[in-house]
């Protein structure tokens, strides 16, 4: 079974529009979350990352996500999209009693038209 | 060097056939990582080093894959009698640091060897 849902498979988007993407996970107690981004033709890259404190994350980019325990949500937001943001965004997550493994989500694809 | 380096870059094997991927992490890099990537699909765990231990092989999905580490840098993954479902993108990941100071440093992905098993 999936541990860690993302609702959209393929997200298309005109630029200066506003970006949701969700996920959502299924475990139970401290979980450390991430979300990591692939541009076309490039490595995976970490955009951002919660692991305690405040739970409206800031990354690179302009983009943050928000932790909503009670939802086991961790949705990552843009105000305004750019051309530039055009990737694969994959949401993740470590299981504190699991070391260092993280476990991603099938990803979204978020294509910006110009 | 720079970053995770991954050899080959794309690797067509034919049924039954034996590969070995190999995995160049960052130099000094003590956490290294095995993800294989479906098509349409997110990385999915396969093993974990810490210099040379391997200290978690729970995503190897047959007896068929194996992966070493022996002096602690350099990581091959090994799949024998490959199979079709074996196809998709095999990714290293390394790290400066074990445990929470490495996720708080993100990992270093490479580029990834493409298999395609025919």
């Amino acid at each position: 079974a999936q541990s860690v849902s993302q609702h959209n498979h393929h997200v298309i988007l005109s630029e200066a529009a506003s970006l949701e993407l969700g996920c959502n996970y299924s475990y139970g107690g401290t979980v450390n979350l991430f979300w990591y981004v692939q541009y076309p033709g490039q490595h995976l890259q970490l955009l951002l990352k919660y692991f305690s404190g405040d739970p409206l994350v800031k990354g690179i980019k302009g983009f943050e996500a928000e932790f909503i325990k009670s939802k086991f949500s961790f949705n990552l937001r843009k105000p305004s999209v750019q051309w530039s943001d055009t990737a694969e965004y994959f949401c993740a997550v470590n299981r504190y009693s699991s070391a260092s493994k993280i476990i991603f989500g099938s990803g979204t694809r978020l294509s910006i038209r110009p | 060097g720079a970053g995770v380096s991954q050899s080959p870059r794309y690797k067509v094997a034919k049924r039954g056939q034996d590969v070995a991927l190999r995995c160049d992490p960052i130099s000094g890099h003590v956490s290294l990582f095995w993800y294989q990537q479906a098509l349409g699909q997110g990385p999915e765990f396969l093993t974990y080093f810490q210099n040379e231990a391997q200290l978690d092989k729970s995503g190897l999905p047959s007896d068929r894959f194996f992966a070493e580490r022996p002096e602690g840098s350099v990581s091959t993954l090994k799949i024998q009698r490959t199979q079709q479902e074996d196809s998709a993108v095999y990714l290293c990941a390394s790290s400066s640091r074990t445990g929470t100071g490495g996720l708080s440093d993100g990992y270093t992905f490479g580029s990834g060897t493409r298999l395609t098993v025919v």
